[in-house]
């Protein structure tokens, strides 16, 4: 199994920019999620997915999207990046919230 | 919605010695208390996790106590050792009605050979 993957691994997009940050998982896991993470902040929730076709937002949505047509994919939208976006972004999957999240290697964005 | 705090933010041991970091949360309906190991370059990793319907659990050199009565939480390090030195983060969730995690902000350890 490769777990959780991410890509790409590092990207910097200017202000304005879109872009999507790919995740996929082959845990056949109902449960992912999308996390940013800056110093001194924590890991903060983006968006969820209890399953294919079903997503919701998290703690700090504004400014991304998100769509699950698959179990594996979970792909997370930028739609026009600013500044305030830029971080280390991981995604997770898991049986459930009360069970063990998987995390990927994190992409890192800088936007400028 | 919850709150998970995490103290302290920064925390610096001798090896061999024990470390005990803290969390306390917010919502009485969370139930479920994971604990997370992030070594430089990686994404978390579950070290050891607790269910509101225990108290302490262990694992090796790794413990979790929890009181629900006060809402907090805290992992215990023993014997720590170099490979220990990471960042660590608690986290609340619940498997009724809410379906988030929430984490805590993290507490950077490092083990002092």
């Amino acid at each position: 199994n490769a777990g959780v993957t991410q890509t790409p691994k590092f990207q910097v997009l200017k202000t304005g920019q879109s872009m999507t940050l790919q995740c996929a998982q082959d845990m056949n896991h109902e449960y992912m999620s999308w996390y940013r993470q800056d110093p001194g902040m924590g890991l903060r929730l983006i968006h969820y997915s209890v399953g294919a076709g079903i997503t919701d937002q998290g703690e700090v949505p504004n400014g991304y999207n998100v769509s699950r047509s698959t179990t594996e994919d979970f792909p997370l939208r930028l739609l026009s990046a600013a500044p305030s976006q830029t971080s280390v972004y991981f995604c997770a999957s898991s049986i459930g919230t009360d069970y063990e999240q998987y995390f990927g290697p994190g992409t890192r964005l800088t936007v400028t | 919605g919850e709150n998970v705090e995490q103290h302290p933010s920064t925390l610096s041991v001798q090896e061999g010695d024990s470390a005990v970091i803290k969390c306390t949360y917010s919502d009485s309906a969370s139930n479920y208390f994971p604990w997370y190991k992030q070594e430089l370059g990686k994404g978390p990793q579950l070290i050891i996790d607790i269910r509101s319907n225990v108290g302490e659990k262990k694992d090796q050199r790794i413990a979790v106590t929890l009181n629900k009565t006060a809402k907090h939480f805290s992992l215990h390090i023993t014997e720590t050792q170099p490979e220990d030195s990471a960042v660590y983060f608690c986290a609340a969730g619940s498997n009724f009605g809410n379906e988030k995690l929430t984490f805590g902000t993290g507490t950077r350890l490092t083990i002092i050979p």
